[in-house]
């Protein structure tokens, strides 16, 4: 299947745990993201890799820590956990070249924090 | 700062009626903008797109409308089933940025 896929898709940790989410896509895109969903099911980007070079990077704290070994996986690194972590994380690509902007995400991963 | 409201918040419906999304929106210059469908537990699917020049898009029972003067979009759901509960998304793309500007979402839960 073509698709974005995600593990873990649940990740259960304590607090001050270092842990690590995976992203791969198969759609041949040049473009991924990471995108936190709160508890408010708010969107909010995180992250953004064209071609493995890092494009968008917002107000994210140093303690997460984006990897992409190639185009097609963008991996997210977590530092020292805190409780304000837990949410929902999801991965998406996308063709830059397409114009439309349509992103594909990933199923999801939801980290909780205790 | 690019912006993108979604009302109403929540809605319940009985199965088979209709129901009307809103979205607005303050994004500029404007590229298109999507309405996605995020079920429960599940990353957002893209149900339709919208560019400047389109009034009005169906999908099946789904029916988009903009009206890029006023920055203004809705998603209207006719004769819902119960595989339509689902938060649904409006996302609006700028024409000179990547990144795109998303609304919190209007969830549906369709009942029996």
């Amino acid at each position: 299947d073509t698709a974005v896929s995600q593990t873990p898709k649940y990740l259960v940790t304590q607090m001050g745990n270092d842990k690590s989410i995976k992203c791969e896509q198969n759609l041949g895109h040049d473009t991924m993201y990471w995108y936190k969903q709160d508890s408010k099911k708010f969107l909010k980007i995180m992250f953004s890799y064209n071609n493995k070079e890092l494009i968008i990077n917002e107000t994210v704290p140093n303690r997460f820590s984006p990897k992409s070994p190639d185009k097609a996986h963008l991996n997210l690194h977590i530092n020292s956990l805190e409780l304000g972590d837990s949410a929902v994380y999801f991965c998406a690509s996308s063709d830059p070249w397409r114009g439309d902007g349509e992103q594909f995400f990933g199923p999801g991963t939801r980290l909780t924090v205790l | 700062k690019n912006q993108v409201e979604q009302s109403p918040q929540s809605l319940i419906i009985l199965e088979g009626k209709n129901c009307t999304l809103q979205c607005n929106y303050t994004v500029s210059p404007f590229s298109n903008l999507r309405w996605y469908k995020q079920d429960t537990g599940r990353g957002p699917v893209s149900l339709t797109i919208m560019t400047f020049s389109e009034n009005t898009k169906s999908n099946g029972r789904y029916t988009a409308t903009l009206d890029a003067d006023t920055k203004q979009s809705s998603l209207h759901i006719t004769a819902s089933q119960l595989s339509d509960s689902a938060s649904y998304i409006c996302v609006v793309s700028p024409s000179n940025d990547y990144k795109l500007s998303f609304g919190a979402g209007t969830t549906v839960t369709v009942r029996a």
